[in-house]
């Protein structure tokens, strides 16, 4: 198991333009979790999902951002319209779904939007 | 609310010293504590976690950190720093049994040679 995986790892756009984001969990991980990052903060949770369910929606994520896990497997994070204020470091990350929900965190993705 | 304050926006310290940062939460139950740690281009790596039992948790790469409920703090502590210790560390609490995962705004750890 080589850990969570995202991809890009870099995603420069220009405003107004949608973006997408991927993460692959790790396999037998039924919590999945997106996290925010700007420069000099932690991370700020955005949204999570039990197997392809969506529990939680922070008040951060907006009507433009929507997130899916169609299978259970690997999930999509939509940006649309993004605006200078999207930039920020995407976060995944998984979890086995144990009391203390310890978190194992991808690469994340840096979006940039000019 | 939860919430994770982290006093030390960075600290810097000279290799081959002790270190501690500084981590106080607020949660009405007991809580569950996390140590992370972050360097540049890399996602989030766990150094130690404590959920209950000794109060003194010993975590990867040498750190260790103790919860003291009176103080409401979990802090972090390394007895000899090494220059590849230079990193972000973010202290992070979450509910019992719960999902969601709160960060403090990280403490910049410098290590001069």
């Amino acid at each position: 198991d080589t850990g969570v995986s995202q991809d890009p790892r870099h995603k420069i756009t220009k405003r107004g333009q949608n973006v997408t984001f991927r993460c692959d969990p790790i396999s037998e991980h039924n919590r999945l979790y997106w996290y925010r990052q700007t420069l000099g903060q932690g991370p700020e949770f955005l949204t999570y999902f039990q197997n392809e369910a969506q529990l939680e929606k922070s008040r951060l994520l907006s009507d433009r951002f929507s997130a899916e896990r169609p299978k259970g497997s690997f999930s999509t994070l939509e940006i649309q319209r993004t605006e200078q204020g999207d930039s920020a470091m995407y976060l995944c990350a998984s979890s086995p779904g144990l009391a203390d929900n310890e978190q194992f965190f991808g690469p994340g993705t840096r979006l940039t939007v000019l | 609310a939860q919430s994770v304050t982290q006093p030390d926006i960075h600290i810097t310290v000279s290799e081959g010293a002790s270190l501690e940062l500084r981590c106080n939460y607020s949660y009405g139950a007991t809580p569950y504590l996390f140590w992370y740690v972050q360097s540049p281009g890399q996602g989030l790596q766990l150094l130690l976690k404590y959920f209950s039992g000794d109060t003194l948790v010993q975590g990867i790469k040498g750190f260790e950190a103790e919860f003291k409920r009176s103080q409401s703090s979990f802090n972090l502590r390394k007895p000899s720093v090494h220059w590849s210790d230079a990193a972000e560390y973010f202290c992070a609490v979450g509910a019992d049994g719960g999902f969601k995962t709160i960060f403090g705004a990280g403490t910049r750890l410098f290590v001069k040679a």
